[in-house]
């Protein structure tokens, strides 16, 4: 039973660059959210997806996007990349009908380093 | 009020000794409460969670106190391994997950 994965695992692109970030979710689930993760603190919410459509979202600019698949897959879009934007991006898969008894599950995430 | 404190940044235990984490949260709405255990390079994985009608969850040397009145949580890990250096973070969920800043647990040999 494979978990949630995530690729590229690094990835280094310069300012002002495009970026995708692909995650698949841990199999039976439906649901994808996305984490930013700086070094040395917790995971920030940056939006959830589920029957491919946005349903939440954390206090991220709109150069934050996503997408989700009929397969349940997902893509994190980051446009415009500031030097900020630097962080391990997370992706984490959930059930929707257990949203408020069952824990996420993570991948081990993109490292994303902007110059 | 989304904002989860997690407390201390960092810790030292030594082998066999045990490691407390403390939380505390604003928000009344949240109605569920995990711990994930972070490794370097790692994404974070579920450790144990508890539900605010519960006052405390036991799993192997893993045991969660909850507070609901004073609004706190507390993860306590006995006879601490140095396999259990990691990153620990709490987390409380409303609509979203809100994640602690994270604690450094070093457990020394």
């Amino acid at each position: 039973d494979a978990g949630v994965t995530q690729s590229p695992t690094h990835l280094i692109k310069t300012r002002g660059q495009q970026v995708t970030l692909r995650c698949s979710p841990k199999s039976g689930h439906d649901t994808v959210s996305w984490y930013q993760q700086a070094l040395g603190q917790g995971p920030q919410f940056i939006f959830q997806y589920y029957e491919e459509e946005e349903r939440q979202r954390g206090n991220f600019p709109d150069r934050f996007s996503g997408h989700q698949f009929p397969n349940y897959s997902s893509e994190l879009n980051v446009n415009a990349l500031l030097l900020g934007d630097s962080a391990l991006y997370l992706c984490a898969s959930s059930t929707w009908a257990g949203m408020h008894n069952s824990p996420l599950h993570f991948g081990n995430g993109t490292r994303l380093t902007v110059t | 009020q989304q904002q989860v404190k997690q407390s201390p940044q960092s810790l030292i235990v030594q082998k066999g000794g045990i490691s407390i984490i403390n939380c505390a949260y604003e928000n009344t709405a949240f109605d569920y409460f995990p711990w994930y255990q972070q490794f370097p390079g790692k994404g974070p994985a579920l450790l144990i969670a508890i539900r605010p009608d519960v006052s405390e969850k036991k799993e192997g040397r893993f045991t969660i106190s909850f507070n609901k009145s004073a609004k706190q949580f507390s993860l306590h890990i006995m006879d601490s391994q140095p396999g259990d250096s990691a990153t620990y973070f709490c987390a409380a969920l409303r609509q979203n997950f809100v994640f602690g800043p994270g604690t450094r647990l070093s457990v020394l040999p």
